[in-house]
């Protein structure tokens, strides 16, 4: 299995509240994403990077950030939680950009009350 | 933009019977990849099988095959003798061949459901 931990691994928090997620790899692997699943949604991008402090948005990004201050580590930051982003979140990691297959960490369930 | 579309929310087949998982997709693009995944309760993100546009021949792991019909869009999964362990949601996802500056990540259809009667 690819080396990937997030945490925490469930988070309840309440709304108005700042939450950061953490995703860690121990592949050395140059691409980091954050995805989240909702029911009828399937998974859809938040924020990739493809090195150390280069970041950009994806499909769903509005209300988060990101930053990847080392290559191992992949933070996603909610400044200000809304019940609307209650979700789980997937960290995932890739050698190349396109075509290789991702590897995905275990998901971060986050309710926000 | 990529489109991928699961149009069964929910399948049910037989242990030991053969289902086969519908999915189809949107893009502008000649090359690129398909991939199907599993997730289990556990919830975990499996990779099942892959396929790269630019090769004829379908894919195939084991009991599970792909339909691969590159001019209608179409990536479906086959999985033959099906055991208890299948169980789980099963998402289609797309991922091009050339980025633009950046990785793009994976675009997911929105997944079935695939229940095992025993």
């Amino acid at each position: 299995d690819a080396g990937i931990t997030q945490s925490p691994r469930h988070k309840v928090t309440e709304t108005g509240t700042p939450v950061t997620l953490r995703c860690h790899q121990t592949e050395n692997h140059r691409y980091m994403y954050w995805y989240r699943q909702d029911p009828g949604h399937g998974l859809r991008l938040i924020h990739y990077s493809y090195g150390v402090k280069d970041t950009d948005k994806g499909e769903v990004s509005d209300g988060y950030s990101v930053s990847r201050s080392k290559t191992e580590d992949f933070l996603l930051t909610l400044e200000s939680a809304t019940s609307s982003q209650t979700s789980v979140y997937f960290c995932a990691i890739s050698e190349f950009p396109t075509g290789e297959e991702a590897f995905f960490g275990q998901g971060t369930r986050l309710t926000v009350v | 933009a990529q489109t991928v579309t699961q149009s069964q929310p929910e399948m049910s087949v037989q242990e030991a019977e053969t289902v086969t998982l519908s999915c189809t997709y949107d893009t502008s693009e000649s090359d690129y990849y398909l991939f199907w995944y599993k997730q289990p309760p556990s919830r975990q993100m499996i990779l099942v099988i892959r396929q790269e546009a630019y090769k004829q021949q379908n894919a195939t792991e084991n009991r599970f095959s792909v339909n691969f019909q590159k001019a209608a869009k179409s990536f479906s999964l086959k999985i033959s003798d099906s055991q208890l362990g299948d169980a789980a949601m099963y998402f289609c996802a797309y991922r091009g061949m050339y980025s633009g500056g950046g990785a793009d990540g994976l675009t997911f259809g929105k997944g079935t459901h695939l229940i095992i009667q025993p």
